[in-house]
């Protein structure tokens, strides 16, 4: 299984909720991102974790909460989210011990109202 | 911060042309990356050059690397309206292990 999943496709929340992005992969990677895009630019890194380790933040705002339950697994959780927030939010994995490419998941669209 | 700058910013050209993107980095770089995106989805991973690579292909695909310049080309030989997409550059940065910044991106659109 080379696939990267996420859930779910399309997330449209009011500033006050609290919603959760999925991720999965069943590739063995120990390495697993968070993505944040905006239309017509390139994906900015949110977080890295490593062996189930944060190992990156990069200066995300709190309203942001990343957690890898397991080594398959990578969630996000969202909180009073702003209008600004709505993006393309990508996942990826990679092998831990090389430099090497990442695979990405196909997206959760989100819409901050 | 940015890393990467791709120019052009976009590309029109006929199915069956050549297509040429270039990327030029800032800092020193473990491996350079090109990933395709078709509209608004997740990204491909096409192909990956190490620092201490000159020139790699892959199918219709062919990069360089020119670390003396920071700057990598991608060519897409015989084009196809398959290949219209974002293509971005993405260089892997020697931080202890893998973290990728992302190219402003080159908009392919490839005409049948």
């Amino acid at each position: 299984d080379t696939e990267v999943t996420q859930t779910p496709k399309h997330l449209v929340m009011g500033m006050t909720n609290k919603k959760s992005l999925k991720c999965e992969q069943h590739m063995g990677h120990r390495a697993m991102y968070w993505y944040k895009q905006k239309a017509k630019k390139p994906p900015e890194l949110m977080f890295v974790y490593s062996y189930e380790k944060l190992s990156i933040n990069e200066s995300v705002p709190s309203r942001f909460s990343p957690e890898c339950p397991n080594s398959s697994l990578l969630n996000l959780h969202l909180h009073a989210l702003q209008p600004e927030d709505s993006a393309l939010y990508l996942c990826a994995s990679s092998h831990r011990d090389t430099y090497n490419e990442q695979f990405f998941g196909p997206g959760t669209r989100l819409t901050v109202l | 911060s940015q890393q990467g700058e791709e120019d052009p910013q976009a590309l029109s050209i006929q199915e069956g042309e050549n297509a040429t993107m270039n990327c030029s980095y800032k800092t020193s770089i473990n491996n350079l990356q090109w990933y395709r995106q078709n509209s608004g989805r997740g990204l491909v991973h096409l192909i990956l050059i190490r620092s201490n690579e000159r020139e790699k292909h892959s199918g219709r695909l062919r990069v360089t690397l020119d670390t003396s310049k920071k700057s990598s080309s991608l060519l897409i030989t015989a084009s196809r309206a398959a290949d219209t997409a974002s293509y971005f550059c993405a260089t892997g940065l020697n931080t202890g292990f893998q973290k990728l910044v992302f190219g402003t991106g080159t908009r392919l659109l490839v005409s049948p």
